[in-house]
């Protein structure tokens, strides 16, 4: 059974950075290209990043490119995002996905003085 | 990028009445299409993959089929706990682009 379990999340003020991790099992990690998605509260769904198999490519929409980072241990079956400069607007619940198939639980990113 | 335009926003049907939901894609998008579900305080849950793929454990009173760029979801005969949000993403370029997603209420 896949499982993703994001921990990491909370309470940042504005301009600060929060690094978000997402341990995955049930499945090859290795062998599958890893996202990130928010949802803002009572909002849609924003896709935020993905990353490839050796995590030699990554993607970002411009409302994060330059101050989201996303990487990966394959070691560790882990995959995880590096939010820096943070903005009011980046309040979300933070999913990781294995594709469009598994998204983990979610974790709550709250930024607010 | 490409735009998902998915309608309507909000419905609300009877038990029993079949329900249609619709993403229209920007450009072709070649099946590369998954319906969501998602129930307050939790996170999406797949219906649909690959436009007309069920996933594991949904029951088949849900259904996925396109024609040219429009995708469409279908409920038949609704339950009671078939009430929620249901979104539609596109994930055949990057980067990925959701629908705006469809309140289904069932009464």
């Amino acid at each position: 059974e896949v499982q993703l379990v994001e921990t990491g999340g909370g309470l940042v003020q504005p301009g600060r950075s929060l690094k978000l991790s997402c341990v995955a099992s049930g499945f090859t990690f290795s062998s599958y290209w890893m996202y990130w998605i928010r949802q803002a509260p009572g909002k849609g769904l924003e896709w935020v990043s993905s990353i490839n198999t050796d995590g030699g490519s990554t993607y970002y929409p411009d409302s994060v490119k330059g101050r989201f980072t996303i990487s990966r241990d394959n070691a560790e079956n882990t995959v995880y995002l590096q939010m820096n400069s943070l903005r009011s607007e980046d309040t979300a619940t933070y999913y990781c996905a294995k594709g469009t198939v598994d998204w983990g639980q979610g974790v709550m990113v709250t930024v607010s003085s | 990028d490409i735009r998902m335009t998915q309608s309507p926003a909000s419905l609300s049907a009877s038990l029993g009445e079949t329900v249609t939901i619709e993403c229209l894609a920007s450009e072709d998008i070649y099946s590369n299409l998954a319906w969501y579900q998602q129930k307050p305080g939790k996170s999406p849950q797949l219906l649909i993959y690959d436009a007309t793929s069920l996933a594991d454990g949904v029951p088949s009173r849900f259904s996925g089929s396109r024609s040219g760029t429009q995708y469409s979801l279908k409920i038949s005969r609704p339950q009671v706990d078939d009430s929620g949000i249901y979104y539609c993403l596109q994930s055949y370029s990057t980067p990925w682009t959701f629908g705006g997603g469809t309140k289904l209420e069932l009464k």
